[in-house]
């Protein structure tokens, strides 16, 4: 079956560490994303790629770091520098030729906790 | 800036009751409409979609109705059960903005009592 997986489901963290949330799709998809989900709030987005070797920031970027080295990877590291990372981290993509904006494909999630 | 605005939660009904969430927006252009179902500990699902003004976007006995005049798109089903419970985002996105992605609601969480 084709989707999205994300590892691990939960993560924990002491302060001060750097923490990499793995995404990785097998759709063939080419444009992937990362959000935060914090309770009551909608998702916000982090970081995109829309092509390999390509990312761009989105709106709550500081703290965050990605690399797209492969088509269906597309990795987040949570820095230290990151002031409140504790919240939930979805990862999304989009099929071929579908602009920025449209309809997105979610893995289960990631729970991060610092600690 | 584009944004939208859902009916805060929680929503509680009772089992067979009628659904209503309401999803207002606000958009300069001329958006799609998107209706995401995240059932507890999972990620989204796409519920439904419209792309056009008095375009009808249905799903699994969900219906949302793309009211240009009215710049809203609430989500209905006649007769909701307990596996509907969820929390349920509205979301657009909108070609003519430079800012193209998914602008999200803040979601609203659905409770059905058996």
């Amino acid at each position: 079956d084709g989707g999205i997986t994300q590892s691990p489901k939960y993560l924990f963290r002491k302060e001060g560490q750097n923490v990499t949330l793995s995404c990785e799709q097998n759709l063939n998809h080419d444009a992937m994303y990362w959000y935060r989900q914090d309770p009551g709030q909608g998702l916000r987005l982090i970081y995109y790629s829309q092509i390999v070797n390509d990312f761009q920031k989105g709106d709550i970027a500081e703290g965050y770091s990605v690399s797209r080295e492969k088509k269906e990877s597309f990795p987040l590291t949570v820095t230290s520098a990151q002031k409140n990372p504790t919240a939930f981290y979805l990862c999304a993509s989009n099929r071929p030729g579908t602009h920025v904006g449209g309809e997105q494909f979610f893995g289960p999630g990631t729970r991060l906790t610092v600690l | 800036g584009n944004s939208v605005t859902q009916m805060e939660g929680p929503v509680t009904l009772s089992e067979e009751a009628f659904l209503t969430i309401n999803c207002t927006y606000t958009a300069t252009g001329y958006p799609s409409l998107f209706w995401y179902v995240q059932y507890p500990g999972e990620g989204l699902q796409l519920l439904l979609k419209a792309t056009k003004a008095d375009d009808k976007g249905s799903n699994k006995g969900f219906e949302a109705t793309y009211r240009k005049e009215t710049t809203s798109f609430h989500l209905e089903k006649g007769s909701v059960q307990v596996s509907d419970s969820a929390v349920y985002f509205c979301a657009l996105s909108d070609r003519t903005d430079s800012n193209y992605q998914l602008i999200w609601g803040a979601g609203t969480k659905l409770i059905i009592k058996p």
